[in-house]
Parts: structure tokens; sequence; C-alpha cells
């Protein structure tokens, strides 16, 4: 069973681009989740979904900054116009179900950087 | 979900046991406690969880205080591979997101 996929694993992007970031969640798992980890800080929540709903994104900034998980395919987290202070690590986490009790497995990060 | 405290860092002998601590003194009754594992470039980990009874499995074990106000992970014998931070994390039965705090660096030393 593989494990959570993320993609790219590297982005590097210029000022005013879009980037777009992918997760595949593990086999089974229709919950996935979006964090952020900025350069010398910590884990930051941004987005949770389930399968073409997004449930709770109260992480996530207000402009630029979007996400889904359609019924085929990854989700995708899409950062547009990127500025230098969106260069961070992005990790893409999945859970087979909803409560405390579940634990969440991370991807290995996309490491996005802005020049 | 309800805060932990955590110390910043902790430094171990490699082979030796680690207990690392961490006080969750809001604690509710349905609070899961969690912990989580970040090695240097990489995803964080899941490591281990447990709600009132003591834990272990391959990792680690998980000593639970009775009160529950606090808890220890405890790795048997720390190798070079598990320095990281260790993050302690409470998460109610409805909770969704992860909120990682600092965390505690461990350095083992060989």
């Amino acid at each position: 069973n593989a494990g959570v996929m993320q993609n790219p694993r590297h982005l590097v992007r210029r000022r005013g681009q879009e980037a777009r970031l992918r997760c595949s969640p593990m086999k089974g798992h229709s919950h996935v989740y979006w964090y952020r980890q900025l350069p010398e800080e910590g884990l930051k929540f941004m987005v949770y979904l389930q399968k073409e709903n997004i449930i709770d994104e109260s992480g996530m900034p207000k402009e630029r900054f979007s996400a889904e998980f359609p019924k085929e395919g990854p989700s995708i987290l899409r950062i547009q116009q990127v500025v230098r202070g969106d260069s961070a690590a992005y990790f893409c986490a999945s859970s087979p179900r909803l409560g405390g009790t579940y634990e969440q497995y991370f991807g290995p990060g996309t490491r996005l950087t802005v020049t | 979900d309800a805060k932990t405290t955590q110390p910043n860092s902790m430094e171990s002998n490699e082979e030796e046991p680690v207990h690392l601590p961490c006080n969750h003194s809001t604690i509710s009754g349905t609070d899961y406690i969690h912990w989580y594992r970040q090695l240097p470039s990489q995803g964080p980990e899941y490591v281990i969880h447990g709600l009132t009874s003591n834990v272990n499995n391959r990792m680690a074990s998980l000593a639970i205080a009775e009160d529950r106000k606090s808890s220890t992970l405890i790795l048997h014998r720390a190798t070079l591979r598990d320095a990281a931070v260790y993050y302690c994390i409470l998460r109610d039965n409805a909770g969704n997101m992860l909120t990682f705090g600092g965390g505690t660096r461990l350095m083992v030393k060989p």
C-alpha cells in the first residue's frame, strides 16, 4: 500500500506565476489535509477536504490560494500569483476517517521556492 | 483543541531510553493524545496515540498520567535516526486538523 504521494517534490516559480501542488492520498483514504511550514516555523493547518467538498478552510489565506479534491484524481493546492512569502514546504496528509482516534499519514512534501 | 506544553529540546545518548514529557492540564475527557515526529527535511510521521491507558507499538510507548494532565513518550533505545522534532497533540473526537506547537527537538549523541 503506497503512502501519501506528493508531486512535485521541489517547485521553483517566479513571482506572479502560478503554483500547482498535487497530493494523492493513501488508498482508501477519503480525507485530505494540507499544511504549510514556513522556513524556521511550525506546521500550520491550511485546509481539510473530502471528495469533492471543502470541509474546513479556516487556515487558508483569503486570496490567491485554493484547493480541490475531485471525484477522480489527486487533491490540488493552487497558488495564484505567487509571492516570495509563499516559499515554504507544503505537506499533504490523509486519513481513513474523521475523528480523534485516527492518525494522519503525511506525504514527503513539496518545497516551493519563489524567486 | 486544548494546548500542550513541551520542552524545547532534549539530548540523549545513543542506545539509551528517552522520556519525552508533555503537559496538557486543560485536556478534556474526549481528547486523544497523539504524538508525531518530523525528521529533518521530511514530512511528519505518526508515532503513537492513546486516550487513557498506556499504549505500546513498534516505535514507542506512551505513558499517560492517571489524571491525564500529562503524558510521556518513551523511546526504549534511541538511535541516531530518532533525532527529530517530536510533537504532542491533543485531538477531540470531532477533530479534523492537527494543531502543531513547537515540539521538542531531540538530539541523539553517538
